[in-house]
């Protein structure tokens, strides 16, 4: 079982609907991240949360909000949407933002979004 | 700027071969780490390596093998006696030093396909 647990697995939406991507980690971890895959692009951060808090917006259409509760759970609430959002995302965590660990992320498996 | 090159889109092997998937990456951070991450096809991206910059001693874990060199700023991965397991998407991956946030930057990933 991943420590990193995502839903849904899958996701289709038209451009005016609203839903959100869940993410909960079981690690322990302090930091929670959201990252885009798109086909032959490198993945792209998109938020980065450390103890709840906001640290890093890489420029994100405001379409895309992000919601962390508590360091266990990360939210993608999505509206709005445009085509070109379809993709893998990604959330992951990591111990801290530095330390030891620096640069040791566990992932989930993604959810897979398609906007029609 | 900070950008990471895997020239490989694609690479398809017969079991037990060797293989080598490159990596080539552009700094202007003194120090700096980097990684691999491998993607099997459940989607999580799963962490094999991080190494950095004042550390440019091969490391073999397994039947994995790394070679860094700073002066050609690459930083190779291969797989010896490749089997069908190790198909999946691999991705190098480059972080400064210092920053806030653990902010990696992946390459646009190889797909790896050991044929039986």
């Amino acid at each position: 079982e991943t420590g990193v647990t995502q839903t849904p697995r899958h996701l289709v939406m038209g451009m005016t609907n609203k839903k959100s991507l869940k993410c909960e980690q079981h690690l322990g971890h302090n930091a929670m991240y959201w990252y885009k895959q798109s086909a032959k692009k490198p993945l792209e951060l998109m938020f980065v949360y450390n103890f709840k808090e906001q640290t890093e917006n890489n420029s994100v259409p405001s379409r895309f909000s992000p919601e962390c509760p508590n360091s266990s759970h990360l939210f993608l609430h999505l509206h709005t949407l445009q085509p070109e959002d379809s993709a893998l995302y990604l959330c992951a965590s990591s111990q801290d933002l530095q330390g030891v660990n620096t640069g040791e992320l566990f992932f989930g498996e993604g959810s897979r979004l398609t906007v029609l | 700027a900070q950008k990471v090159t895997q020239a490989q889109t694609e690479i398809s092997v017969v079991e037990k071969e060797d293989v080598t998937l490159d990596c080539v990456y552009e700094t202007r951070d003194t120090t700096y780490y980097l990684f691999w991450y491998k993607q099997p096809p459940s989607g999580e991206l799963v962490f094999l390596i991080r190494r950095n910059s004042f550390d440019e001693q091969n490391e073999i874990s397994g039947r994995y093998s790394w070679n860094f060199q700073k002066s050609t700023s690459s930083f190779n991965f291969t797989i010896t006696a490749s089997q069908v397991v190790d198909s999946a998407v691999y991705f190098c991956a480059l972080m400064g030093y210092g920053g806030a946030t653990n902010k990696l930057i992946f390459g646009t990933g190889t797909l790896l396909a050991v044929q039986p």
